[in-house]
């Protein structure tokens, strides 16, 4: 149990498009999600915290209207990277939990913008 | 910022030794865990903690809840091939309150030598 998935799992975009990532919990439902970024030889960096039917929280330094972010449903959450730099390339990593229960992670995406 | 300093940052082992890692805070934790990340994927929860004092097995790992609340440890017995990759501690903050963010540490990077 506690599953979670990404997708894609890699994607390589132009400079100035817009990425959209999925994030799914497949079997539990997934009051809050959050976002994290990663880069090379580091820890995760929170960016976000989303409740399901509620705005997400950003944290302090992160464009919200930048990376767009939807829990539109207990089972999916949307990261949307607007207007992509090559300074946002990096490996996203969304986990989701149950109620007060523990987080589960999802496996990651790599993004790459030329 | 960084609120838990994990240690070592990195280890070269031999097959089959056992390896010890902890993580220390100034501040007070009432959850710790433990995940591990493999190069492109997300971590996987390996133990949880979740009183003081808490010593829980899994397999070849133990870790321990810190009785000041502000430490743990993970050890790992007979390492194999396959334990190699980025061991990160993380816990919820007393202060963090129902938000329960996790804060990460650093990470270890576990390298097993045959």
């Amino acid at each position: 149990g506690a599953v979670v998935s990404q997708h894609p799992s890699w994607v390589i975009c132009k400079s100035g498009t817009s990425v959209k990532i999925e994030c799914r919990s497949l079997d539990f439902q997934a009051t809050t999600m959050f976002w994290y970024r990663q880069f090379p030889k580091q820890s995760l960096m929170l960016m976000a915290t989303s409740n399901e039917g509620s705005k997400a929280t950003y944290e302090q330094g992160v464009e919200k209207d930048k990376f767009l972010i939807n829990h539109a449903s207990l089972t999916l959450s949307t990261l949307t990277v607007t207007s992509a730099h090559p300074e946002d390339s990096s490996f996203y990593i969304c986990s989701a939990r149950e109620a007060l229960r523990e987080q589960y992670f999802g496996p990651g995406t790599r993004l790459t913008v030329t | 910022g960084q609120q838990l300093n994990q240690s070592p940052q990195s280890m070269f082992i031999q097959e089959g030794e056992d390896v010890s890692m902890n993580c220390t805070s100034s501040s007070i934790f009432n959850t710790w865990l433990w995940y591990k990340q493999d190069p492109g994927e997300g971590p996987v929860l390996l133990i949880a903690l979740y009183k003081a004092g808490e010593l829980t097995s899994n397999g070849r790992l133990t870790a321990q809840f810190g009785i000041t609340r502000k430490d743990s440890f993970l050890n790992i017995s007979a390492s194999i091939p396959s334990d190699v990759g980025i061991y990160f501690c993380a816990g919820h903050l007393l202060s963090s309150g129902s938000a329960r963010q996790l804060t990460f540490g650093s990470g270890t990077q576990l390298t097993v030598l045959p």
